[in-house]
């Protein structure tokens, strides 16, 4: 069965720190990752990623992915109190319905003043 | 700028009860969804619709029925509610590339 597999759950850290927030997923035919950020209710996109080793940057932002060992990071550096919010990971596959994305749980970072 | 709506943004409804959540975009986008996201499951597809008059199931979409009569609407219909039905719903929409998913604001769902 395919899945999505984020860590932390939750992450609580002051303003000023570095966070990286896993995501694993094993999937047939992967096709793409893709990262969103979860504020107050819709998710909104980040990144998304279908090659291993091609860093993605976005200001403070920036993401990887590792296709031999199936996983991504989402590293956010010099956090700030906007930063809280859920970081939703996704999985795209090859011959999957358009739009059947295979979200993981997510991770709840909560950045203190 | 409306972009994708979503209507009601809370409703709090009684077992059996038929719900209708509405959803209206105005990009002309092609690909709209519905998911629902729970604690514990994260996001799951429920219903999406390649066009209209084309629509198919995701992977919880037993209790749903859909309809899109018109490109830019997306009603979900709960036509029997049940208390498992209690979620947030979420309607989303692109052009057919999944990068650009755009999400409305979701509806908080109730069943009592």
């Amino acid at each position: 069965e395919d899945k999505v597999v984020q860590s932390p759950l939750s992450l609580v850290v002051h303003e000023g720190d570095t966070v990286t927030l896993n995501c694993s997923y094993e999937v047939t035919n992967f096709r793409s990752l893709l990262w969103y950020k979860q504020e107050k209710k819709a998710p909104t996109f980040l990144f998304m990623l279908t090659s291993s080793g091609i860093e993605k940057k976005s200001g403070r932002l920036s993401s990887i992915l590792d296709k031999k060992e199936l996983f991504s990071i989402l590293n956010i550096t010099a956090t700030q109190t906007g930063d809280s919010a859920i970081y939703l990971c996704a999985v795209d596959r090859y011959g999957g319905s358009q739009g059947n994305l295979i979200f993981g749980k997510g991770t709840k970072l909560s950045v203190k003043p | 700028d409306a972009g994708i709506t979503q209507s009601p943004r809370y409703k709090i409804t009684e077992t059996g009860r038929q719900v209708t959540l509405m959803c209206h975009q105005t990009w002309s986008h092609s690909y709209m969804f519905w998911y629902r996201q729970d604690l514990g499951h994260g996001l799951r597809l429920i219903y999406y619709s390649a066009a209209a008059d084309i629509t198919d199931k995701g992977e919880v979409p037993d209790g749903y029925v859909v309809s899109r009569s018109k490109t830019e609407n997306f009603p979900l219909t709960l036509e029997s509610a049940t208390r498992s039905q209690t979620s947030v719903y979420f309607c989303a929409s692109t052009d057919g590339g999944n990068e650009k998913l755009f999400f409305g604001s979701g509806t908080q769902l109730s069943v009592l």
